[in-house]
This record gives C-alpha cells, sequence and structure tokens, in this order.
C-alpha cells in the first residue's frame, strides 16, 4: 500500500497569505489528523477527521481550519499567515479512528512564511 | 489539558549499551501509550505502544508503564549508531479518537 502523501513538500508565504496544504491517507484509512511540529513546541495537535466529522480539535486559533472528504483525503487551511506559522505540518492517518490505533505520519508539508 | 513530560537529552550512548529513554504524564486515566522515533528531516514512525502495567518487549526494545506513578519508559539493548534519533512519547488527548499529546522529545546519540 502507498503511505500517507502531503502535498506540497514545501511552501513560502508572506504574512497576510493564506494557505491550504493536502494529505492522502493510506488507503482504507478513515481517520486523519493534523499536527505542527516546531523546535520550540514540538509536536503539537491541530485537529482530528474521522469520517468527514471533525472529531478533536487542538489549542490553535480559529485561523487553522480543515476539513476531510468522502474519500477521506483532507486539507487543512491557515488564513492570514503569521511568522509564527512558519513549521512542519504533518498529516496521519489511521485506520479505524480508535485511540490505540497506529498511526501513520505523511513527509510534512515545511512551511516557511516571510 | 494533559501534559507529556521528557527530557530533551541529548542522551548519549556509547555502541552496545542500554539506553534508557523516560516520560512522564498528567493524567491518571490515560489508557494508551506511545514510542514514536523520528529520524532528523524525517516524520514520526511509531516504534511501541503499550496499554498495560509492566514491560513488553519487541526485539531490542522494551517499554515500561507504572500507572501508579503516571511514568513510562522505553530501554533500547544494544544501542546502534542507527538508533541515533529523537524519540518522542505519546498519549491518547482523550478516549475518543486518535489525537495524541507529544512530549517534546528525546534526542539519543550513540556513538561508535
Amino acid at each position: 500500500k502507498a503511505g500517507v502523501t502531503q502535498t506540497p513538500r514545501y511552501l513560502i508565504k508572506t504574512r497576510g497569505q493564506q494557505v491550504t496544504l493536502s494529505c492522502s491517507p493510506i488507503s482504507g484509512h478513515r481517520s486523519v489528523s493534523w499536527y505542527q511540529q516546531t523546535p520550540g513546541q514540538g509536536l503539537q495537535f491541530l485537529f482530528e477527521y474521522f469520517s468527514e466529522t471533525q472529531r478533536n480539535k487542538g489549542n490553535f486559533p480559529g485561523r487553522f481550519s480543515g476539513r476531510q472528504f468522502s474519500n477521506s483525503r483532507s486539507e487543512m487551511n491557515v488564513s492570514t499567515l503569521e511568522l509564527g506559522d512558519s513549521a512542519l505540518y504533518l498529516c496521519a492517518s489511521s485506520s479505524d479512528g480508535y485511540s490505540t490505533d497506529t498511526q501513520y505520519f505523511g513527509p510534512g508539508t515545511r512551511l516557511t512564511v516571510l | 489539558q494533559k501534559e507529556v513530560e521528557q527530557n530533551s537529552g541529548p542522551l548519549s550512548v556509547p555502541e552496545g549499551a542500554i539506553a534508557s529513554l523516560n516520560c512522564t504524564y498528567s493524567d491518571r486515566v490515560s489508557q494508551s501509550f506511545f514510542w514514536y522515533r523520528q529520524y532528523s528531516g524525517k516524520s514520526p514512525e511509531l516504534i511501541m505502544s503499550i496499554y498495560s502495567n509492566g514491560d513488553k518487549e519487541d526485539g531490542r526494545f522494551t517499554a515500561q508503564l507504572n500507572k501508579a506513578s503516571q511514568y513510562v519508559s522505553l530501554l533500547i539493548r544494544d544501542s546502534q549508531p542507527s538508533d541515533s534519533a529523537t524519540y518522542l512519547c505519546a498519549v491518547p488527548a482523550n478516549q475518543a479518537g486518535t489525537a495524541l499529546i507529544f512530549g517534546k522529545g528525546t534526542t539519543l546519540s550513540v556513538s561508535s
């Protein structure tokens, strides 16, 4: 099976712009989670989708949003970009969405905000 | 808000030694615990999960869980230079779903 794929892999934006990141989970997986990784804060949970419904949301401002499509692919959007949004954004998928499931991470999207 | 604490390291061990990585968590109701490994420039990959008190062994890796002390550890026996990476401890954010709360990770360096 193909792994989790994320596009684009690298992105450079300027402050105030918005950005959309895409994640395709492993075939058959229904749960997709998004994480932000920075050197200072580490890996922080953004949100989780299961069967097109947002099931959990981390402690991030409303500028961060996401959605999941019927084929389980997911997108996240960040509006009004700030310098502090520069980070590696990781997507992870799991099969059944249980807390004991193994999560498989994609390669990430490196976002740089200038 | 759950918290997961790890020593950031770096933890340096010689090749062939045992590396011991520790993690404490704040929530007494957590039932699942995960250890992820992340090589520099790569994404995290799961190496061990543990759900019951005691030890769980998988090859050179042993996870140890003590729920009463809210403590989980990872032992790596016969450490190899290829084990040099950042090790992340994680617990579920809640019982419904796959959202994980991660520690900031311990960087392990194995010298040959």
